[in-house]
């Protein structure tokens, strides 16, 4: 069965780095689209970044927009979101998601979710 | 940007009621408009897509409609496992949108 894992959440300071993974089973990840999503405490759902099955077109929110990078490694069933600095609104659940379209008919429709990492950002 | 605004904030309700959720668009969205159910402390689940169109495994008491900028999620009779909090999403224009979330909790 399709499952996702996230890791790499923590605490870390305003200004600083995190880099979260998530690891895909039970399907072929190039066959996909993916997504990071993300929740603040309390809050409703922010899309955070989109990315290609093959890696090529990312999609970035404004909120992230040269601060955050999104790639993925088909070969090894990893999709990476690299987090650079960070804020206090950064603070948040970040879920991995896979498309419920295909490589060749994407759709933007996240089926499947990961059970989420959380980011906080304090000093 | 596309907004979307749902209402009520928070809709309270007895089991076996029907619950009508409403979601609607800043601007046209076509059909592009899904629905999720979330629950405390877990990932949200697709129930909607495409306006109308249930997700995998999804009792046929929820249904969507509407198109354009006016969306409808209904659930037709409430059980104890549907209280919980629905999003909104369009897929129409990036950056894909939700609306705020509309909690349906027991009355």
């Amino acid at each position: 069965q399709v499952q996702l894992v996230e890791s790499g959440g923590g605490l870390v300071k305003p200004g600083g780095s995190l880099r979260l993974s998530c690891a895909a089973s039970g399907f072929t990840l190039s066959d996909y689209y993916m997504s990071w999503i993300r929740q603040a405490p309390g809050k409703g759902l922010e899309w955070v970044s989109y990315i290609s099955s093959s890696g090529t077109t990312r999609y970035y929110a404004d909120s992230v927009k040269g601060r955050f990078t999104i790639s993925r490694d088909n070969a090894k069933n990893s999709l990476y979101l690299q987090m650079n600095s960070l804020r206090a609104e950064d603070t948040a659940v970040y879920y991995c998601a896979r498309d419920l379209g295909t490589r060749v008919v994407p759709a933007a429709i996240p089926v499947y979710w990961g059970q989420g990492t959380l980011v906080t950002v304090s000093s | 940007e596309i907004v979307l605004t749902q209402s009520p904030a928070t809709l309270s309700l007895s089991p076996g009621e029907r619950a009508t959720l409403s979601c609607r668009a800043s601007q046209s969205v076509s059909s592009y408009l899904a629905w999720y159910q979330q629950k405390p402390g877990q990932a949200p689940r697709l129930l909607i897509y495409d306006a109308s169109n249930r997700a995998t495994g999804i009792p046929a008491r929820f249904s969507g409609s509407g198109s354009g900028t006016d969306f409808t999620l209904t659930i037709s009779s409430l059980e104890v496992e549907d209280f919980a909090v629905y999003y909104c999403q369009q897929r129409s224009n990036w950056p894909w949108t939700f609306g705020q979330g509309t909690k349906v909790e027991i009355k």
